[in-house]
């Protein structure tokens, strides 16, 4: 199975700071990552899919990037709406699976 | 409007069985794979299962091939999860999510949870 790493599993930061978060996988998955944001106790929401393609609705700040094993999640202005857990997955064969997560916090 | 909606969760002893449904509305069901992803307290997510459009095709990690089984009903445009030999570290809250056409999950529903425990 692929397996996911991110990086770093939480992170601490400011309104307005720019913020990236890592994702690694074990092999080569190409472009096919996606990423997603998860609010307490809400269910994720849809961010980034093909590693780098915004889902529509998404703002801007939100980018995606990589390709390969290595891929990064950036948040360019930070905003309160903003904090929350952020997963990336994978599904390039079977079995899906997903990242273990970065939990982004309020300095 | 375009929702999911789970239902079926409860607290079952180890060993029992149950029966997740996932009532889909506001799109087309059959023109789309669907999924199972759970969520334990606290901790991260964890794909369950997949089913193709059409039935045909279904998919399970390990931790669960065997014992849950995912199927789909068109003409109600429902899915379901049965889930037997159930054991403690199936506690989570379970998501039924689709999947669109680019390889990604871009509906959730709310989830339902489930509890084993003795």
């Amino acid at each position: 199975a692929i397996q996911l790493t991110q990086s770093p599993s939480s992170l601490s930061a400011s309104v307005g700071d720019r913020v990236t978060m890592s994702c690694r996988a074990s092999q080569d998955i190409s472009s096919s990552l996606v990423w997603y944001q998860q609010k307490a106790g809400k269910a994720p929401k849809l961010l980034i899919y093909d590693a780098s393609t915004l889902e529509s609705g998404v703002p801007s700040r939100f980018s995606g990037s990589g390709s390969g094993t290595d891929f990064t999640l950036t948040i360019s202005s930070l905003q309160p709406e903003d904090f929350a857990a952020y997963y990336c997955q994978h599904l390039n064969t079977y079995p899906i699976t997903f990242g273990q997560g970065t939990r982004l916090e309020i300095k | 409007e375009v929702q999911l909606v789970e239902s079926g969760g409860a607290v079952v002893q180890p060993g029992g069985s149950l029966r997740l449904s996932c009532a889909a509305s506001g799109f087309t069901f059959d023109d789309y794979t669907m999924h199972w992803v759970r969520q334990p307290p606290g901790k991260g997510l964890e794909w369950v299962s997949l089913i193709s459009w059409d039935g045909g095709s279904s998919h399970y990690p390990d931790s669960v091939k065997g014992r849950f089984t995912v199927s789909r009903d068109n003409n109600k445009n429902s899915l379901h999860l049965q889930m037997n030999s159930l054991r403690t570290e199936d506690t989570a809250l379970y998501y039924c999510a689709k999947e669109n056409h680019q390889d990604a999950f871009d509906l959730w529903g709310q989830g339902t949870m489930v509890t084993v425990s003795s």
